[in-house]
């Protein structure tokens, strides 16, 4: 596609319950980050994809928080057992290579209650 | 580590005036630094960057930044508001030529542009 798209756009689930949010990246780009903006904070980074390397994971705030990248392309992030304080816009960035301008999705709008 | 302190949460200007954000970085190696804005519910698009060339740096929309290292600052200035320019903007800060790939945000400055 022609930019980065995230699925779904807004998400409101119940505390306790799992969520998975999809990102499709730029074709052709081999770099995907996922960040976490929360109300009144910047943008956390939470983990980044490149190619067929090991993903960084470094920024997962918990064991809750996973994600994989399909083929080199669509990504999911999964959070289990939700809880409320993960409520927050989850971005999608893709870059062309490692260090290349990122380019971020619209976002999809978790709200746990 | 990096970090990036931008000064001003929410800032407001009347439209034809001098728009300026600030930012300041904090980084142990040459920065790569980096304007994003942010419309209501859309993504990030970027502004412009600075990847250790020419110190001022141009962008779209009419927005231009300087690096200066003595002050450690990477100012957003736009001579003239539109109304269009209302935005939240964010600075950014990356490790430069040598693990680039991990972008530092700052908290975001909401800008109000007044008729």
């Amino acid at each position: 596609g022609a930019g980065v798209s995230q699925s779904p756009s807004n998400k409101v689930t119940e505390k306790g319950k799992d969520v998975e949010l999809r990102c499709d990246p730029i074709s052709g780009h081999t770099a995907l980050y996922w960040y976490r903006q929360s109300l009144g904070q910047g943008l956390e980074f939470l983990i980044y994809f490149q190619g067929n390397s090991a993903p960084d994971k470094s920024g997962l705030p918990s064991d809750r928080f996973s994600a994989e990248r399909t083929g080199g392309s669509v990504s999911t992030l999964t959070i289990q057992r939700t809880q409320q304080e993960d409520s927050a816009v989850y971005l999608c960035a893709s870059s062309f290579t490692s260090g290349g301008d990122q380019f971020f999705g619209p976002g999809t709008r978790l709200t746990v209650l | 580590a990096q970090s990036v302190t931008q000064l001003g949460s929410h800032v407001s200007v009347s439209e034809g005036a001098l728009v300026l954000l600030r930012c300041n970085y904090s980084s142990s190696v040459p920065p790569y630094l980096f304007w994003y804005v942010q419309y209501p519910n859309q993504g990030l698009q970027l502004l412009l960057k600075y990847t250790s060339a020419a110190t001022l740096v141009k962008g779209i929309n009419g927005f231009e930044a300087e690096f200066k290292k003595s002050e450690t600052s990477f100012h957003l200035t736009k001579p003239s508001a539109h109304m269009s320019d209302a935005a939240e903007y964010f600075c950014a800060v990356s490790r430069g030529s040598s693990g680039t790939y991990k972008y530092i945000f700052g908290t975001g400055t909401r800008l109000k542009v007044l008729a």
